[in-house]
C-alpha cells in the first residue's frame, strides 16, 4: 500500500476555501485516492474518491495531477462544522484501508 | 447510503471479563468486514479483516486469541475482547464492504467506546 504524507494540522476561517494536499510518491497503477473525514468519537465518513484529473461532488473536489504523485482535497467555504480529521488513503479499490495520521483541520470563527 | 451499526455504543466492564461488540450492515450484504481500534488523538489501527464464513485475518501484532472475531452472516460480525484489561480501553470501529455489484465502498460504523476498569 502506498504511503501517504499530509500536514499534521491546518487552521482556517469560516467561509474560506481549504485545500489539503497529500503526497503519495509510490502510488501504483491500480491505486485510487480516497479521502475520509472523522469527527471525535465517530467512525470515518467517506468524502470523495478519484483516480485522475478532477472529481467533484456536493461536499468537496479532488484534484489529481497527471503524475498522480499527489492530490489535493478542496473544501469550499468551510464552516465550523468542518472541524475534523481528514485522512488521505491510497490503495486498490476494495482493499483493506490502512490509515495514516491524517490532518487535523481547525476552523476558526 | 449504506448504513453500518455497532452495538453497544459504549460499554464499561471489569478487568478480566469478556466483552462482545456487534457490527451490522443494515441495508446491504457485507462479504468483508474490518475491525479497527483507535486511541485518543491517534489514527485508526486496523486489527483484522473478516470474511463471511471463514476465519479472520489478523494484522501483525494483534492477538487473535484475545480479540475473537466471528463473521457468521453477511450482515453481522462480532468482536469479542476476552479477559479485558485496562490497556484494552479504546474506541473500536468496524467497517463493512458492500459485496454487491461493482461497488467497493467501505462503510464505517459509529464506533464502540470500551472502558475497562
Amino acid at each position: 500500500l502506498a504511503k501517504t504524507t499530509q500536514p499534521i494540522s491546518m487552521d482556517s476561517y469560516e467561509g474560506q476555501e481549504v485545500n489539503i494536499t497529500c503526497s503519495h510518491n509510490n502510488i501504483a497503477t491500480n491505486d485510487y485516492i480516497t479521502w475520509y473525514q472523522q469527527f471525535p468519537s465517530q467512525g470515518p465518513r467517506f468524502i470523495i474518491q478519484g483516480y485522475k484529473t478532477k472529481v467533484t461532488n456536493e461536499v468537496a473536489s479532488l484534484f489529481i495531477p497527471a503524475d498522480r504523485k499527489s492530490s489535493t482535497l478542496s473544501l469550499p467555504r468551510v464552516s465550523l462544522s468542518d472541524t475534523a480529521v481528514y485522512y488521505c488513503l491510497v490503495g486498490p479499490r476494495g482493499d483493506k484501508i490502512i490509515f495514516g495520521k491524517g490532518t487535523r483541520l481547525h476552523i476558526l470563527p | 447510503g449504506a448504513v453500518v451499526s455497532q452495538h453497544p455504543s459504549w460499554v464499561i466492564c471489569k478487568s478480566g471479563t469478556s466483552v462482545k461488540i456487534e457490527c451490522r450492515s443494515l441495508d446491504f450484504q457485507a462479504t468483508t468486514m474490518f475491525w479497527y481500534r483507535q486511541f485518543p488523538k491517534q489514527s485508526l489501527m486496523l486489527m483484522a479483516t473478516s470474511n463471511e464464513g471463514s476465519k479472520a485475518t489478523y494484522e501483525q501484532g494483534v492477538e487473535k486469541d484475545k480479540f475473537l472475531i466471528n463473521h457468521a452472516s453477511l450482515t453481522l460480525s462480532t468482536l469479542t475482547v476476552t479477559s479485558a484489561h485496562p490497556e484494552d480501553s479504546s474506541f473500536y470501529i468496524c467497517s463493512a464492504r458492500d459485496g454487491g455489484g461493482y461497488s467497493y465502498e467501505q462503510y464505517f460504523g459509529p464506533g464502540t467506546r470500551l472502558t475497562v476498569t
